[in-house]
């Protein structure tokens, strides 16, 4: 259960656009199409933004986007908005009803 | 409108025990999954158990198994982690949440857990 690698921090310009990388194994993000982003503001309870790697759930803006290339998984972020600042955690299920993180990484709009 | 609301967090010395509890309301509550997930303090999220939507398969984080138990009483719409032998790397905000399939789509506001002596 080894936490998945993703950048800790991350920048753009407003209007821009930013991907968050996050590299796992076969066993987690290669294995299974259960990858989930989820953004996190201070001191709030974290905000699903992506689903089995690309569905985005009602409400989330289509500016965000997810993808998947073998072990890593990737969210982008176009049109950056001042909003966006925030920390983003990946999320692979890793079998056997197990779930693993990644260590979070820090966007800032500059 | 789902709402999940978490209680029970505190102060406790290590080697102590806590119940932490999740009020849950806005859904069918017997029809999902339950997750706990945890945040040290200023660090990463880190999932710690799940519980099936009947209770009857429960799964830990390496971290945590043997010591702590998830359970959830359906006709109280409430979820509980029973938390024993804490140590001080146990501290973290706690939060629940509702798994409808392999993803966490509403989250409570958390609670904190510090273990210090």
């Amino acid at each position: 259960q080894s936490a998945l690698t993703q950048p800790r921090s991350v920048s753009g310009s407003p209007g821009q656009s930013v991907t968050i990388s996050c590299t796992g194994t076969s066993s987690d993000v290669g294995g299974y199409k259960y990858v989930s982003w989820y953004q996190q503001h201070p001191g709030k309870a974290p905000k699903l933004m992506i689903y089995d790697v690309s569905k985005r759930p009602s409400g989330v803006p289509d500016r965000f986007s997810g993808s998947k290339s073998g072990n890593t998984a990737s969210l982008t972020i176009s049109g950056l908005q001042a909003e966006d600042e925030a920390d983003y955690y990946c999320c692979s299920y890793a079998g056997s009803y197990t779930w693993v993180f990644g260590g979070g990484t820090k966007l800032t709009v500059l | 409108q789902v709402q999940l609301v978490e209680s029970g967090g505190g102060v406790v010395q290590p080697g102590r025990s806590l119940r932490l509890s999740c009020a849950a309301s806005g859904f069918t509550f017997s029809g999902y999954g339950m997750h706990w997930v945890r945040q040290p303090p200023g660090k990463g999220l880190e999932w710690v158990a799940v519980v099936s939507d009947d209770g009857t398969n429960k799964y830990y984080a390496d971290s945590v198994k043997g010591r702590f138990t998830i359970s959830r009483d359906n006709s109280k719409n409430t979820l509980y982690l029973q938390m024993n032998s804490l140590r001080t790397e146990d501290t973290a905000v706690y939060y629940c949440a509702k798994e409808p399939t392999f993803y966490f789509d509403n989250w409570g506001q958390g609670t904190l857990v510090t273990v210090s002596s």
